[in-house]
């Protein structure tokens, strides 16, 4: 099975500041990586696929980028909605798999 | 808009079964995969099968093979998960989502506990 590695699992940030969460597969994954937003109440928000693609209706602070095993999602500028956990996931094999998450916080 | 309402959770027993289902809207069911994943209390998300859009294809997480059967139902536009020999460990919210070429879509969820 391919491990993702998503840091960091905590990030304590500031509104209007840009951010950035690293996800590493055990192994390449040919940009076959996506990100997700899921809010307290557990409603679960596809922000980008194959890597860069930005989601209909995600706004354009989010981005996405990497290659190989290494991607980022990057969150240009904060806003009040954008605090909330972070998901990567692997589609390219069997079992897809998620990384931990990264709890996107207020400092 | 594309919509997928998951139903069929509830409070169970260890070692009892249960059938979930997810119906969907908005788009052409029969021309896509679904899939199920399920997330456990204060925990991560964890995929735990797919279903090619003609049934021919069904593949599971090792932690349900064999006890976890995914089907599909497209004139009902219905997907279907029946869960049996339930552990407490299956307690989790359990989520339908619709991948395709253009990003995914998912459903709000149901909760399944498996508690005595």
């Amino acid at each position: 099975d391919i491990q993702m590695t998503q840091s960091p699992s905590s990030l304590p940030a500031s509104l209007g500041e840009r951010v950035t969460i690293s996800c590493r597969a055990s192994q390449g994954i040919s940009n076959n990586l996506n990100w997700y937003q899921q809010k307290p109440d557990g409603t679960i928000k596809p922000l980008i696929y194959y890597t860069s693609n930005l989601q209909s209706g995600v706004p354009s602070r989010f981005s996405g980028s990497g290659s190989g095993t290494d991607y980022s999602l990057t969150i240009s500028s904060l806003e009040p909605e954008d605090f909330a956990m972070y998901y990567c996931q692997q589609d390219a094999s069997f079992p897809n798999t998620f990384g931990a998450g990264t709890k996107l916080e207020l400092k | 808009e594309v919509q997928l309402v998951e139903s069929g959770g509830g409070l169970v027993k260890p070692g009892s079964s249960l059938k979930l289902s997810c119906v969907a809207s908005g788009f052409t069911f029969s021309s896509y995969g679904m899939h199920w994943i399920r997330q456990a209390p204060k925990k991560g998300l964890e995929w735990i099968a797919l279903i090619y859009y003609d049934s021919s294809n069904k593949y599971y997480a090792d932690s349900v093979k064999g006890r976890f059967t995914i089907s599909r139902d497209n004139s009902k536009n219905t997907l279907y998960l029946e869960m049996n020999s339930l552990r407490s460990e299956d307690t989790a919210m359990y989520y339908c989502a619709k991948f395709g070429n253009y990003g995914s879509s998912w459903g709000q969820g149901v909760m399944v506990t498996v508690s005595s």
